[in-house]
């Protein structure tokens, strides 16, 4: 069946400080990829997507690309800032399963201090 | 509304008491997801509806749970005979369009967070 791994948390960092969260996926067939996050109180928002290899996906500074050879999904962000402490979740969607879900990695904290 | 709506935000049981859980979809919203998040888990599907008809109920976990969207729009998921490994936090996610998951566009809501003692 189909799965997401991705690194536990929480991963603390101090402003401007580079950030990586590893993905890495198995799926039986051509899957989407995304990452949501979740900041403290608020419902789960789609931060971005990419729905085939090589594809790069980017919002608010953060940026993921699809490695197929690597059934690989990181998320990176040059230079974070203290509103991105939140909860990340990478997920998959694959069109040969049921379209109606998403499966969800664990989610990884980030704590980002001034 | 603007977004998602889930009520009651919390909601504690007693073990052994049946619970219903609402979500109001966006309007016009045509797709309905309920999920399940354990603490300190990813969120795992539930079921889904287009419109009125649910067609994949297969992350349900036992047939004490049983979910309905009878008018296309509001949907209500019910859990009878809650047991503590029910204690969760519930989203609702609605979608514009019925192949939405394709593109990852989900809405979620705040979450219902149950507690069965």
């Amino acid at each position: 069946g189909n799965s997401v791994t991705q690194m536990e948390g929480p991963v603390t960092l101090s402003e401007e400080a580079f950030l990586t969260i590893n993905c890495t996926y198995t799926a039986t067939g051509y899957p989407s990829l995304f990452w949501y996050v979740q900041y403290p109180g608020e419902g789960l928002q789609l931060l971005l997507k990419a729905t085939k290899a090589d594809d790069k996906g980017s919002n608010k500074g953060f940026e993921a690309t699809y490695r197929k050879e690597t059934t690989s999904f990181h998320l990176e962000k040059g230079s974070v800032q203290v509103s991105d402490s939140a909860v990340y979740f990478c997920a998959l969607s694959d069109l040969t399963d049921s379209w109606g879900k998403l499966q969800f990695g664990a989610g990884t904290q980030v704590v980002v201090t001034p | 509304g603007a977004g998602v709506s889930q009520s009651p935000r919390y909601k504690v049981a007693k073990r052994g008491q049946d619970v219903a859980l609402r979500c109001d979809p966006i309007s016009g919203h045509v797709s309905l997801f309920w999920y399940q998040q354990a603490l300190g888990q990813g969120p795992e599907f539930l079921t889904y509806f287009q419109n009125e008809a649910q067609l994949d109920k297969s992350g349900l976990p036992s047939d004490r749970f049983f979910a309905e969207r009878p008018e296309g729009s509001v949907s209500t998921l019910k859990i009878q005979r809650t047991q503590q490994e029910d204690s969760a936090v519930y989203l609702c996610a609605s979608s514009l369009r019925d192949r939405g998951i394709s593109t990852g566009e989900l809405f979620f809501g705040e979450g219902s967070r149950l507690t069965v003692l």
